[in-house]
């Protein structure tokens, strides 16, 4: 049972266009959103973080919009460079006690000079 | 600050062999996390641990077993290793379990079975 789904494997976007980036969940009960960036032969990186009683968050280049009555989250990157080629990871927690991450498949984001 | 550092970072066995893998946290963090991935897929939960206690376990075999030491580094332990046993596992640090805080990942230990 996938909990958390990331629909489109790769994209590809023209550098200085907006990549935006999908993930849905069937979990009602998650409250802590995250977006992870992974490059070949290294670990995730964290980049953004929303919780549950938010509907947006942005750190420079980066927002992350959460709609929770589509149980649906997006990741914006603006503008997109070539160095944001790379694996993106959505993940997911509830406060239940274990925090443990629930993570979705990826999306493989090329972007072109 | 140094990351989260793990070793080794490649290795290989051979099925029925046991393998241990090692994982020190940023400094200041107390709570360690363990995952796997497979390839094509995300990381999938094996087992996190607070102050020294399990504090989650995820859908793996008991082969799979982890414990913390008190300077709040970690081991995974896999015994009778089998063929889907190979991923990479990586090893996740957060200052404490919960409370809205990202876990950071180091780059893994990849882990082939011949």
């Amino acid at each position: 049972d996938q909990q958390v789904k990331q629909n489109s494997p790769s994209l590809s976007v023209q550098e200085g266009r907006i990549s935006i980036l999908n993930c849905d969940y069937t979990n009602s009960m998650f409250d802590y959103f995250l977006w992870y960036k992974k490059y070949p032969a290294e670990g995730p990186t964290f980049l953004i973080s929303i919780s549950s009683i938010k509907d947006k968050n942005e750190d420079g280049r980066f927002t992350v919009f959460l709609n929770k009555s589509a149980k649906h989250l997006s990741l914006h990157i603006v503008p997109s460079q070539p160095g944001d080629s790379a694996v993106y990871f959505c993940a997911a927690s509830a406060d239940s006690g274990t925090y443990k991450y629930i993570f979705g498949t990826g999306t493989r984001l090329k972007v072109l000079a | 600050d140094a990351g989260v550092t793990q070793s080794p970072t490649h290795l290989i066995k051979t099925r029925g062999q046991h393998v241990t893998l090692r994982c020190s946290p940023i400094s200041g963090h107390k709570s360690v996390s363990w995952y796997q991935q497979v390839l094509g897929q995300g990381p999938q939960f094996i087992f996190q641990y607070y102050e020294k206690e399990e504090r989650g376990r995820g859908n793996f075999p008991d082969r799979f077993s982890a414990r913390q030491f008190p300077n709040y580094s970690s081991e995974l332990n896999v015994n009778a290793l089998l063929l889907g046993d190979s991923a990479l596992y990586l090893c996740a640090s957060s200052y404490q379990t919960g409370g809205y805080q990202p876990q950071h990942f180091g780059d893994g230990t990849r882990l082939s079975i011949l």
